[in-house]
């Protein structure tokens, strides 16, 4: 069976500040992809990033990069450069077919 | 390109009713995906239909069905509704049902019900 497991339910960081938050996962497939979302008050989710398994370099999308660290099922994003508009819950999901989703991080951006 | 559409955006009802939810994909994506978010249980996958055949079930009663048409659009049924199916149902397609292509989400659909 596939977990996600996403420690802190909020965070905060101060504007123009990087903030880093945490998943682990678990999974029996040997080959797999890892996601964070985005899911504003507006309740769309929004894909951020996307972790190929197989590839041992970290996935960067503009102010938004991962910490992948395989061997500890370990798969982090940080945001620098934060702005208001970071302020939302953040998923991060594994999975083929269905993905499996961990419970979230609020994050609160402080202007 | 249009996004993920979902209809109706908010609906209310009470239980023992039921009710159908529609999702209209990206144009050129074949699988579609429904997921359930309450507070409580957050994200679950509920099925994902490709070519109009479910292809994946997740752990949900009998109550909840969908469809797929030869248009790709897909539909969620939710017989005999009960207070704790009241959630938001999100709809997600991609291009292909292949394990590593992104899903993209709509809007959602939020369900009360009384």
């Amino acid at each position: 069976a596939q977990t996600v497991t996403q420690s802190q339910p909020e965070m905060s960081v101060q504007e123009a500040e990087t903030v880093t938050l945490s998943c682990t996962y678990d999974t029996s497939e040997s080959d797999y992809y890892l996601f964070w979302y985005k899911q504003p008050p507006s309740r769309q989710m929004i894909l951020v990033i996307r972790q190929e398994a197989y590839k041992q370099q970290n996935a960067t999308e503009n102010r938004f990069s991962v910490n992948f660290q395989k061997a500890a099922k370990s798969f982090s994003l940080k945001i620098s450069d934060s702005q208001l508009g970071d302020a939302a819950m953040y998923f991060c999901a594994t999975g083929t077919y269905k993905y499996i989703f961990g419970t979230g991080t609020r994050l609160k951006v402080l202007a | 390109k249009a996004g993920v559409t979902q209809t109706p955006r908010y609906l209310i009802k009470t239980r023992g009713q039921q009710v159908t939810l529609s999702c209209s994909p990206i144009s050129g994506h074949r699988s579609v995906s429904w997921y359930q978010q309450t507070p409580g249980q957050g994200l679950q996958f509920l099925f994902e239909y490709f070519s109009e055949t479910q292809r994946n079930k997740g752990n949900f009663p009998g109550r909840f069905s969908g469809r797929q048409f030869s248009n790709s659009r897909s539909e969620m049924n939710v017989s005999t509704l009960e207070l704790g199916d009241s959630a938001l149902y999100l709809c997600a397609s991609r291009r292909i049902a292949l394990p590593y292509n992104e899903q993209f989400f709509g809007p959602g659909t939020r369900l009360t019900v009384l």
